[in-house]
């Protein structure tokens, strides 16, 4: 079955480390994104690539990076610079074609300690 | 620019009650519409969505959700709530403005009372 897989699902960050977050999705779509999500937030874009070798920032990629090397894989990179990364970390892909939806992975939560 | 409001952040109903949640959009060209569901600490997974085709569209666990262009809505309906109903509801446009790219509402939390 297709789909789309972020991993972990829990991961723990001491102060002043950078993480890599997992995504990798066999849809064969072509458009990736990157979501933080906060109790009573909602969903905040962080990075979006629409081809592979290009991506753009979102609304909130300060303290973030990505890379998107191959079609299947979106890695997140969550950098020291990020003051409050404590959060769940949301990775969706779509066709990126008029009227199509997004598959979103099981997410990750990302905990400082 | 598009967007979407959601009102209220929360709803509460009984269980075998309907279910409303409202959702409103702007949008300067004719949209595409989403529902979306999330469990806890899940990800979204599509409830339904409008693309033109009619303006009533029937979804996943018996949920509905009606495009009414004259209100700029698109709210999400069932006949009878569950108690495994309970989760967060999101809904989303998507136009040529946005390149295709979903805006999302802030999200509802469906509270359902036994």
């Amino acid at each position: 079955d297709g789909g789309i897989t972020q991993s972990p699902k829990y991961l723990f960050r001491k102060e002043g480390q950078n993480v890599t977050l997992s995504c990798e999705q066999n849809l064969n779509h072509d458009a990736m994104y990157w979501y933080r999500q906060d109790p009573g937030q909602g969903l905040r874009l962080i990075y979006y690539s629409q081809i592979v070798n290009d991506f753009q920032k979102g609304d909130i990629a300060e303290g973030y990076s990505v890379s998107r090397e191959k079609k299947e894989s979106f890695p997140l990179t969550v950098t020291s610079a990020q003051k409050n990364p404590t959060a769940f970390y949301l990775c969706a892909s779509s066709m990126g074609r008029q009227g199509d939806g997004y598959t979103f992975g099981s997410g990750t939560r990302l905990t400082v300690v | 620019a598009q967007s979407v409001t959601q009102l209220g952040s929360h709803v509460s109903v009984s269980e075998g009650a309907l279910v409303l949640l409202r959702c409103n959009y702007s949008s300067s060209v004719p949209p595409y519409l989403f529902w979306y569901v999330q469990y806890p600490n899940q990800g979204l997974q599509l409830l339904l969505k409008y693309t033109s085709a009619a303006t009533l569209v029937k979804g996943i666990n018996g949920f509905e959700a009606e495009f009414k262009k004259s209100e700029t809505s698109f709210h999400l309906t069932k006949p009878s709530a569950h108690m495994s109903d309970a989760a967060e509801y999101f809904c989303a446009v998507s136009d040529g403005d946005s390149n295709y790219q979903l805006i999302w509402g802030a999200g509802t939390k469906l509270i359902i009372k036994p």
